[in-house]
């Protein structure tokens, strides 16, 4: 069964970069019907798509971001990253990877990693 | 961007009772809407996608329904452990984008 599991640095200065990492194991991570997504959510607050990367290594991000964020795989260490530079205190939040699976009416989220907390202070 | 209005914003309800969850999307997704489920402190699950396909593992009193614009999760028969919040989410176009969560309370 797929396990995802994020890990980073809890506390991130402010203009600095957010790095976190998302480990996949117990399954494929180059099925050509699956990406790999990245979500947050701010305390108390609702579900943000930060955005995907598939196989071939094309990304799309969610523009509010202003460019400011990046998220890539590799296969053989059989992970996904993501990366956000210029961070503020509004981008503090639980940061979730995804495995996105895709058919050709359909797309969703699942499994989830159990999230990481990310804050970001001065 | 597609936007995406859920309502309600939250409910009360009771064991037993039958619960409806809308979505509206301000352009047609066909039938590209998921709905999540999100217990306090846990990740987001899947409860369908499709709009109505049922992911493996979910009680059958969970549905859903709809296509276009407009979609409605419902639960027949809500349980103890439906108590919970829900979102909805449209994933045609990028940017994907969340509803703002129904968040289902015990009466």
């Amino acid at each position: 069964q797929l396990q995802l599991q994020e890990s980073g640095p809890g506390l991130v200065r402010t203009s600095e970069t957010l790095s976190l990492t998302c480990a996949v194991s117990g399954g494929s991570i180059s099925d050509g019907r699956q990406y790999w997504g990245w979500i947050r959510q701010p305390p108390g607050k609702g579900l943000e798509w930060i955005g995907n990367v598939y196989h071939g290594g094309n990304a799309y991000y969610n523009p509010s971001l202003n460019g400011r964020v990046s998220i890539s795989i590799d296969t053989s260490k059989r992970q996904s990253s993501l990366r956000l530079n210029s961070v503020t205190a509004a981008d503090t939040a639980v940061y979730y990877c995804a495995r996105g699976m895709t058919t050709v009416t359909a797309n969703w989220f699942d499994p989830w990693g159990q999230g990481t907390l990310v804050t970001v202070s001065s | 961007d597609i936007q995406m209005t859920q309502s309600p914003s939250s409910l009360s309800a009771s064991v037993g009772d039958r619960v409806t969850i809308t979505c509206r999307t301000s352009q047609t997704i066909y039938n590209y809407l998921d709905w999540y489920q999100q217990k306090p402190g846990k990740a987001p699950k899947v409860l369908i996608y499709d709009a109505s396909s049922l992911q493996s593992g979910v009680p059958s009193r969970f549905s859903g329904s709809g296509s276009g614009t407009d979609f409605t999760l419902t639960i027949s028969s809500l349980q103890p452990e439906d108590f919970a919040t829900y979102y909805c989410q449209q994933s045609f176009s990028t940017p994907f984008t969340f509803g703002g969560g129904t968040k289902v309370q015990i009466k």
